[in-house]
């Protein structure tokens, strides 16, 4: 059974720039997460999806925006990059609420 | 206040001692709990997940929890070097299927 695959794995943008982030949940979950993960900050949580409808929202600027197909896979846009926003970028999927698997991430540097 | 609280190390044990490993919330409305392990580069894994006070034991691993003093903790027995990494301790609340991560603790088993 395939894991969660994020793409890409790694970026490079130029701030002011935007970026969209693509997520493939294992097959049948239909709930998809997102969290950004710094080393000061730790993982925060971005925002989820189940069933195409945002069920959930973390403090993030509005620059941050997401969406999911019919097919359950999610992408993340952001937008007008900043400096801070260079992370690594996790996707999670679901099927039940006990838990979460993890994609192996996408590494975002703004320069 | 943060939502979850780690001492972030670095812990270090010898091989085959106890590794302690401790995390503090704040919400009382938190309703289970969780431990990821996430090694240098990687996407964290669960290792386990607990919901009712007191201890749950899954092979080497122990998980404790006391929702009067807001406290949860991993044990690893019988510490191999391979368990060197970063340990998450993540909580949920009722509703949502949002994770409040703590900022890990960084463990290392000196073989």
């Amino acid at each position: 059974k395939a894991g969660v695959t994020q793409t890409p794995r790694y970026l490079i943008k130029t701030r002011g720039q935007q970026v969209t982030l693509s997520c493939s949940p294992i097959s049948g979950h239909r709930s998809v997460s997102w969290y950004q993960q710094t080393p000061g900050q730790g993982l925060q949580f971005l925002f989820e999806y189940f069933s195409e409808t945002q069920r959930n929202k973390g403090n993030f600027p509005g620059r941050f925006s997401g969406r999911q197909f019919s097919n359950s896979r999610s992408e993340m846009n952001v937008s007008t990059l900043e400096l801070g926003d260079s992370a690594l970028y996790l996707c999670a999927s679901s099927l039940r609420t006990d838990e979460a698997f993890f994609g192996q991430g996408t590494r975002l540097t703004v320069v | 206040q943060k939502e979850v609280e780690q001492n972030s190390g670095p812990l270090s044990v010898p091989e085959g001692a106890i590794a302690s490993l401790n995390c503090t919330y704040s919400d009382r409305g938190s309703q289970s709990f969780f431990w990821y392990r996430q090694y240098s580069g990687k996407s964290p894994e669960l290792i386990m997940f607990i919901y009712s006070n007191g201890d749950k034991e899954d092979g080497r691993f122990t998980a404790q929890l006391n929702k009067a003093s807001q406290y949860v903790s991993l044990l690893i027995r019988d510490s191999q070097p391979s368990d060197s990494a970063t340990y998450l301790c993540a909580v949920k609340r009722y509703t949502g299927n949002q994770f409040y991560f703590g900022t890990g603790t960084s463990l290392t088993v000196i073989p």
